[in-house]
Order: C-alpha cells, then structure tokens, then sequence
C-alpha cells in the first residue's frame, strides 16, 4: 500500500517564475492537505482539498492555489515566485473532513528560489 | 487562533537515558487532538504519538509516552531508554476534533549521544 507521494523531489526556480507541486495521497484516502515548512520552523497550513474544491485555508496569498482531480490526486501552484517561497513542500492526506481520521504526510518537495 | 509552543530548541540526550521535550498550548476549545510528530533528516514526517483530549489517561506507545495537562494546557513527550534512531526533530501539534488542520510548534532538534 503505497503512502503518500509526492514530486519532485528538488526543485529550483527564479523569481517571478511559476511552479507546480504534486501530491498523490494514501489509497483510500480522499482529503489533501498542504504545508509550507520554512527552513528551522514547523509547517504551516496553506489549504485543504475535498471532493475537488478548497474547503480550507491558511493565510496565505492568492499566488498559492490548488486543485485536487477526480482521483483526489492534488496540486500546488505557486505564480510570481518570491525568494522567501523558498521552502519544503508538505503535503498530508487524509479521509474525510472531521478531525478524528489520522493523516498521513507525505516527504516533502524542496523549493530552492533563486 | 491556536497557538503551540516548543520553549526547547535544542535538546540531547545519553543513549539509553530518558528525555522529557515540553510543549504547551493554548485554544479556547474543549475537545481537539494533540500529537507529537518526528521529522528525520529524510523528512518525512512520522507520527509518534497521539492524545485526545476528553481522555484523561496519557496515551503510551512503547518507549514513548506523554504527560498531559489539560488544565494548563502542557504536552510534553517523554522517550524512554533511547535510541541513536530516536534522533530527529520532534514537532508537537494541535488539531481541532472538527478539523483537519493541524497547528505546528517550531519544533525540537534532538540529538542522542552514543
């Protein structure tokens, strides 16, 4: 049962550019979450994926949006690209909306912003 | 908003002694999950520990137990006879039981002494 994958890996852009981060979850698991974990700080809560819409979000700005596909699958798109987006890319899934279901995270994308 | 705490940056440890990491909390709810997370230099995160908070029994699992105290909203994870696996940085987070997002300590870095 493969857990929660995501790609790539590494990554490495320029200011301004736009990038995209993809997300796998857990087989049976229909909830995506992402995180942005600043180099030295715990992760931070960016948004929520269910049934192919944001049910949740963080603050951040509008340059970061998602999608989820009809087989949960997620994405992450950051535009205009900042040197401070610079991070590890989390990514943790879930079923369901309620708290009580355990979740799953993912190993991470790390976007370097030059 | 919820807010947690990690006061210890940095802690060490002798193989095969105890180490306690402090972690304190607050909200304005009554019913919500705390959990402790382990994040390697692989990154993935794993979860190592889970409380409900409407149990007052502190949750164990093997090495690996926490001291919670509603009232004054402490968490604090205690590692048993540890291992030079056991080194990591250990991340205390807060979850709504109604919710999916957690809420992130800055995280202790945990090195273990042979």
């Amino acid at each position: 049962d493969a857990g929660v994958t995501q790609s790539p890996t590494h990554l490495i852009k320029t200011r301004g550019q736009q990038v995209t981060l993809r997300c796998s979850p857990k087989s049976g698991h229909d909830t995506v979450s992402w995180y942005q974990q600043a180099l030295g700080q715990g992760p931070q809560f960016i948004f929520q994926y269910y049934e192919e819409e944001e049910r949740q979000r963080g603050n951040f700005p509008d340059r970061f949006s998602g999608h989820q596909f009809p087989n949960y699958s997620s994405e992450l798109n950051v535009n205009a690209l900042l040197l401070g987006d610079s991070a590890l890319y989390l990514c943790a899934s879930t079923l369901g909306l309620a708290g009580v279901n355990e979740q799953y995270f993912g190993p991470g994308t790390r976007l370097t912003v030059t | 908003a919820q807010t947690v705490t990690q006061s210890q940056p940095e802690m060490s440890v002798q193989e095969a002694e105890t180490v306690t990491l402090s972690c304190t909390y607050d909200t304005s709810e009554s019913d919500y999950y705390l959990f402790w997370y382990k994040q390697p230099p692989s990154r993935q995160m794993i979860l190592v520990i889970r409380q409900e908070a409407y149990k007052q029994q502190n949750a164990t699992e093997n090495r690996f137990s926490v001291n919670f105290q509603k009232a004054a909203k402490s968490f604090s994870l205690k590692i048993s006879d540890s291992q030079l696996g056991d080194a990591a940085m250990y991340f205390c987070a807060y979850r709504s039981r109604t919710g999916n997002q957690f809420y992130f300590g800055t995280g202790t870095s945990l090195t273990v002494i042979p």
